[in-house]
């Protein structure tokens, strides 16, 4: 069974800019949610989506944005980049039922 | 405001000895407490989780100690081996009686280095 698999792995973009990450869950985790992590933060929820619809948001900017697909892919955007967004973006998929939350290996975004 | 506080910030163990990582909550609403482990380059994967209505969990050389009027929880790992070699992440979420997943309030993660 695969797992939580995130394209692109590594990104370089400027200031100012936008990007936009994906995210496939496990086959049958209709739970996904995403997560920031950088050195000085650590791990930080951002927002998660069952069925479409955001459930949880956590305390990012609305430059931070996502959504859910019918078949339960996820894309993060977010917009005018600043040099603090540069971090880890991890996607986590759940069956959304009490169960393992489990994450992808991450995008490593960096913003110069 | 930093809902779960973790630590040692790093931690050095010889081989086979105890590796112990503590944690403490603030929200009395969480329910649910896993440890993640997470290696340079990959994203955390789940060692082991409790609930409150037990007071530990054990499954092979990780155990899970949870003291829920003190609202801590530990991670002792056993015999600890080199290649235990990670970060690792205590996690709290707030999950009720639908089990509604998943919103984890991480730790800041402790580095633990095995040595031989």
């Amino acid at each position: 069974k695969a797992g939580v698999t995130q394209t692109p792995r590594y990104l370089i973009k400027t200031r100012g800019q936008q990007v936009t990450l994906s995210c496939s869950p496990i086959s049958g985790h209709r739970s996904v949610s995403w997560y920031q992590q950088t050195p000085g933060q650590g791990l930080q929820f951002l927002f998660e989506y069952f069925s479409e619809t955001q459930r949880n948001k956590g305390n990012f900017p609305g430059r931070f944005s996502g959504r859910q697909f019918s078949n339960s892919r996820s894309e993060m955007n977010v917009s005018t980049l600043e040099l603090g967004d540069s971090a880890l973006y991890l996607c986590a998929s759940s069956s959304g039922l009490r169960n393992t939350i489990y994450f992808g290996e991450g995008s490593w975004l960096t913003v110069v | 405001q930093q809902q779960v506080k973790q630590s040692p910030q790093s931690l050095i163990v010889q081989k086979g000895g105890i590796s112990i990582i503590n944690c403490a909550y603030e929200n009395t609403a969480f329910d649910y407490f896993p440890w993640y482990q997470q290696f340079p380059g990959k994203g955390p994967a789940l060692l082991i989780a409790i609930r409150p209505d037990v007071s530990e969990k054990k499954e092979g050389r990780f155990t899970i100690s949870f003291n829920k009027s003190a609202k801590q929880f530990s991670l002792h790992i056993m015999d600890s081996q080199p290649g235990d070699s990670a970060t690792y992440f205590c996690a709290a979420d707030r999950r009720g009686y639908t089990g509604t997943a998943s919103k984890l309030t991480f730790g800041t993660g402790t580095r633990l280095q095995v040595t031989l």
